[in-house]
């Protein structure tokens, strides 16, 4: 299995609401990544886990709340999302300390609407 | 920070062309990765390039680092409709342990 699996592929969700993005892979990496890419743009970096644990968070604010549950699970836990936080939101994998040098297995995606 | 800057931003061709996208930077990296991403979908790792005039081919994209491992091609011979897409190059920091991307070529191949 060389897959990493994002539901849902799409979300519609209001201000008020709280949801979860969810990611799966079953490659045996253990450093795990949420992206977030706004159109015609590249991704940008959200937060990084290794072996489970945060280890990078780019100051992303706290309505953005990550989750490792274990090596094979990442979850994004979103609430009072704003407008402008409408995006696809990337899951992405690699074997640990591997992905920035020699590339991530990226998901399919999230899209993401803010109402 | 370090900055690729990729060029051209947009391609528009027809298919049986042949073309060249660019990746540059002031500054070294360690390595650097080529992406495709098709519209609603995630990047696809296509090559990654670690040392300083590298040459990689896959089938018909041809990518090369530069000696000084400040720029990068991407040559694909005789454009496909398939082709269509956005690539992204990106790049390991020296030094760091971040991903920097370049804001993407985005190419149409017209049958």
């Amino acid at each position: 299995d060389t897959e990493v699996t994002q539901t849902p592929k799409h979300l519609v969700m209001g201000m008020t609401n709280k949801k979860s993005l969810k990611c799966e892979q079953h490659m045996g990496h253990r450093a795990m990544y949420w992206y977030k890419q706004k159109a015609k743009k590249p991704p940008e970096l959200m937060f990084v886990y290794s072996y489970e644990k945060l280890s990078i968070n780019e100051s992303v604010p706290s309505r953005f709340s990550p989750e490792c549950p274990n090596s094979s699970l990442l979850n994004l836990h979103l609430h009072a999302l704003q407008p402008e936080d409408s995006a696809l939101y990337l899951c992405a994998s690699s074997p640990p300390g591997t992905g920035e040098r020699y590339g991530y297995t990226f998901g399919s995606g999230t899209r993401l609407t803010v109402v | 920070t370090q900055l690729l800057e990729q060029s051209p931003q947009f391609l528009s061709i027809q298919e049986g062309e042949n073309l060249t996208v660019y990746c540059n930077s002031s500054s070294v990296f360690s390595s650097l990765q080529w992406y495709r991403q098709e519209p609603g979908e995630g990047p696809v790792l296509l090559v990654t390039v670690v040392t300083g005039g590298e040459v990689k081919k896959l089938k018909r994209l041809t990518f090369q680092f530069g000696d000084a491992r400040k720029d990068s091609s991407l040559h694909i011979t005789a454009a496909q409709p398939g082709d269509t897409g956005l690539y992204l190059c990106a790049g390991a920091e020296t030094g760091g342990f971040k991903t920097i991307f370049g804001a993407g070529t985005r190419l149409f191949v017209k049958a």
